[in-house]
């Protein structure tokens, strides 16, 4: 079946600093893929998405890349805040089948001043 | 209202209660979820439905019983609960059963079962 990997948190930055989550996933057909974020309190909400190979997804800074030959969609920010602390998930979504989103486990992220 | 809402924010209720969560959905979306958010675990699909039609049941215990009266609303209702069931449950919506569609997620109920 499908399935996503992510790294494993808490992943714990300086202010201003580069952040990497990566993400892996494994799927039988050509999945749509996705990196929701959620804060302390509330629930997740999509950060970005990219639904075929080479697509780049970005928002707020943050960027992901759909790379189907090493099957992956690391999530990359240049700088981050403190205000980007929070818990992120990679998703993905098969274009065929029971279209069922399949998630990571999550990567709590905490950025220090 | 916009997005998606969930009523209550906070439930805490003995095993031997009866309550319902509410979910409702100002997006237009045909397609709606409901998951259990447990600390140190994956988020688990419940119950998928897709124009009021329930199209999946994740191996959900009966205890829990979901009900769609129309696309915007979702309930769960939930009766005889155990101690670990005691989770954030959150509901989402899609335009509809999808590749490609993204979720919008609500806050969530967070329930503990005493």
């Amino acid at each position: 079946g499908d399935s996503v990997t992510q790294m494993e948190g808490p992943v714990t930055l300086s202010e201003e600093a580069f952040l990497t989550i990566n993400c892996t996933y494994t799927a039988t057909g050509y999945p749509s893929l996705f990196w929701y974020v959620q804060y302390p309190g509330e629930g997740l909400q999509l950060l970005l998405k990219a639904t075929k190979a080479d697509d780049k997804g970005s928002n707020k800074g943050f960027e992901a890349t759909y790379r189907k030959e090493t099957t992956s969609f690391h999530l990359e920010k240049g700088s981050v805040q403190v205000s980007d602390s929070a818990v992120y998930f990679c998703a993905l979504s098969e274009s065929g089948g029971s279209y069922i989103p399949t998630f990571g486990r999550g990567t709590s992220l905490i950025v220090h001043p | 209202e916009t997005g998606v809402t969930q009523t209550p924010r906070h439930l805490v209720m003995g095993m031997t209660n009866k309550k319902s969560l509410k979910c409702e959905q100002h997006l237009g979306h045909n397609a709606m979820y409901w998951y259990k958010q447990s600390a140190k675990k994956p988020l688990e699909l419940m119950f998928v439905y897709n124009f009021k039609e329930q199209t999946e049941n994740n191996s959900v215990p009966s205890r829990f019983s979901p009900e769609c009266p129309n696309s915007s609303h979702l309930f769960l209702h939930l009766h005889t609960l155990q101690p670990e069931d005691s989770a954030l449950y959150l509901c989402a919506s899609s335009p509809r059963r999808g590749a490609g569609n993204e979720q919008y997620f609500g806050p969530g109920t967070r329930l503990t079962v005493t």
